[in-house]
């Protein structure tokens, strides 16, 4: 059975960092490409990142490049996202989603997701 | 990236059919067919309905079909259920490898 499941949300002030996992199993890490999407409250859902099975391919919005670095480590079956800067309009909650294809590259089809973690960003 | 347009909300009786758009450019929607659609409940996860414009994951009722004519997707569900009731949401990928949803529909199943 396909698992996902995020941890390392919470809440923290504007200005400082924080880092989500997504720790995955039930299927094999290293042959997907891996996302990050983000619903804030009361709002529709937006595209955050992917990256592809080889790490080769990364994608940003423009909301939040420059600030958000996305990446995977396959020994620990794991997709991390880690957040500087952070601002009032990054609190959402953060889901990760798992590609429904396994070729190269990455597309808009997510078959799992996890449940997603809380990101408040506060002062 | 600016958003994808859906409307805020349909609405249909149970047993009819309704067809949500989706109104991109030629950057994303009318430039590649990798639109997906899906289905987000409260509370839950949210749910691969369509992808590739016009297919449909194992499990998905064939009651859901997904097309596109030019920069516009379009969802249609046909013989309501209840059960439908939820938001749904469109999304392309975009000439900058990058991605956009729409703004989300609210169905309202009558």
């Amino acid at each position: 059975e396909v698992q996902l499941v995020e941890s390392g949300g919470g809440m923290v002030q504007p200005g400082r960092s924080l880092r989500l996992s997504c720790a995955a199993s039930g299927f094999i890490f290293d042959d997907y490409a891996m996302h990050w999407v983000r619903q804030a409250p009361g709002k529709g859902l937006e595209w955050v990142s992917s990256i592809s099975w080889s790490s080769d391919f990364i994608g940003y919005a423009d909301s939040v490049r420059g600030r958000f670095t996305i990446s995977r480590d396959s020994a620990k079956n794991s997709l991390f996202l880690q957040m500087n800067s952070l601002r009032d309009e990054d609190t959402a909650f953060y889901y990760c989603a798992k590609e429904r294809d396994d070729s190269n590259g990455f597309s808009p089809s997510f078959d799992y997701w996890g449940q997603g973690t809380l990101v408040t960003v506060s002062s | 990236q600016s958003a994808l347009t859906q409307p805020a909300s349909v609405s249909g009786s149970p047993g009819q059919s309704i067809t949500i758009s989706c109104a991109g450019t030629s950057s994303d929607v009318g430039g590649y067919n990798y639109v997906s659609w899906y289905q987000h409940h409260p509370g839950k996860a949210p749910k691969l309905i369509i992808y590739e414009v016009n297919n449909r994951p194992s499990g998905v009722s064939n009651r859901f079909s997904g097309s596109k004519s030019g920069n516009t997707a379009s969802l249609t569900i046909s013989g309501l259920q209840p059960e439908d009731e939820a938001h749904y949401y469109c999304i392309s990928l975009t000439s900058h490898s990058t991605m956009v949803f729409g703004g989300g529909t609210k169905l309202t199943v009558l």
